[in-house]
């Protein structure tokens, strides 16, 4: 069963704004990580955030993760028309990391 | 790009046919995985291994099976197709042991079953 669910399910915004995703999750976990899928293509990691962390940047990317709610965001800032894709969070089991569980994933447009 | 291929990329099978697909990685990284990418349900795990001969089932492993005979390569097989096992399959690679819990993804294989 999911682990992760992604806030909203599709997001259509104009260049320059800033887009949020949100993933909820049900079980305490080691740690959250956010993937990126353009259509066609494999996931490509974006950025893990630890359960003992609060929030992390890379970039335009600003993860934030709030335990005693089970919930994570994943702020894109001044967006681009190349940021159009999917967004995937997936979470580990806190016995162990060695397998995922993936979200249903934030389908997001960026209009020029 | 992370050393992994998947083959082949596209295939069209019939129903009750068997189907092997091969991921293979230049990574030597000890974990890989198989998903299946449909839509409405994400990403789910099929199998996954832990190294060579080591393989456990994940979510949704029913008509599937796996092998691992060297560190390289990792296949999936669909004994006999069935129309449900249409789907974008992906081989994944990590190597969580050393603190890189970060996985892999190779571009994936589109498989119809007619």
């Amino acid at each position: 069963s999911q682990q992760g669910e992604e806030d909203p399910q599709a997001l259509s915004i104009q260049e320059g704004e800033n887009a949020t995703m949100n993933c909820s999750y049900k079980t305490s976990i080691n740690n959250l990580q956010w993937y990126r899928q353009n259509s066609g293509r494999g996931l490509v990691h974006l950025i893990l955030i630890r359960s003992n962390e609060r929030e992390k940047h890379s970039g335009r990317l600003r993860v934030t993760l709030d335990t005693s709610k089970k919930s994570s965001s994943l702020l894109i800032t001044a967006s681009r028309a190349a940021d159009t894709a999917s967004y995937f969070c997936a979470t580990d089991m806190q016995g162990g990391s060695e397998k995922l569980v993936f979200g249903k994933g934030t389908k997001l447009t960026v209009n020029p | 790009d992370a050393g992994i291929t998947q083959s082949p990329r596209h295939k069209v099978t019939e129903t009750g046919t068997p189907v092997t697909l091969r991921c293979h990685q230049t990574e030597n990284h000890r974990y890989m995985y198989w998903y299946r990418q449909d839509p409405g349900h994400g990403l789910r795990l099929i199998h996954y291994s832990y190294g060579v001969k080591d393989t456990d089932k994940g979510e949704v492993s029913d008509g599937y099976s796996v092998s691992r005979s060297k560190t390289e390569d990792f296949l999936l097989t669909l004994e006999s197709a069935t129309s449900s096992q249409t789907s974008v399959y992906f081989c994944a690679i990590s190597e969580p042991s050393s603190g890189r819990e970060t996985q892999y993804f190779g571009p994936g294989t589109r498989l119809l079953v007619l």
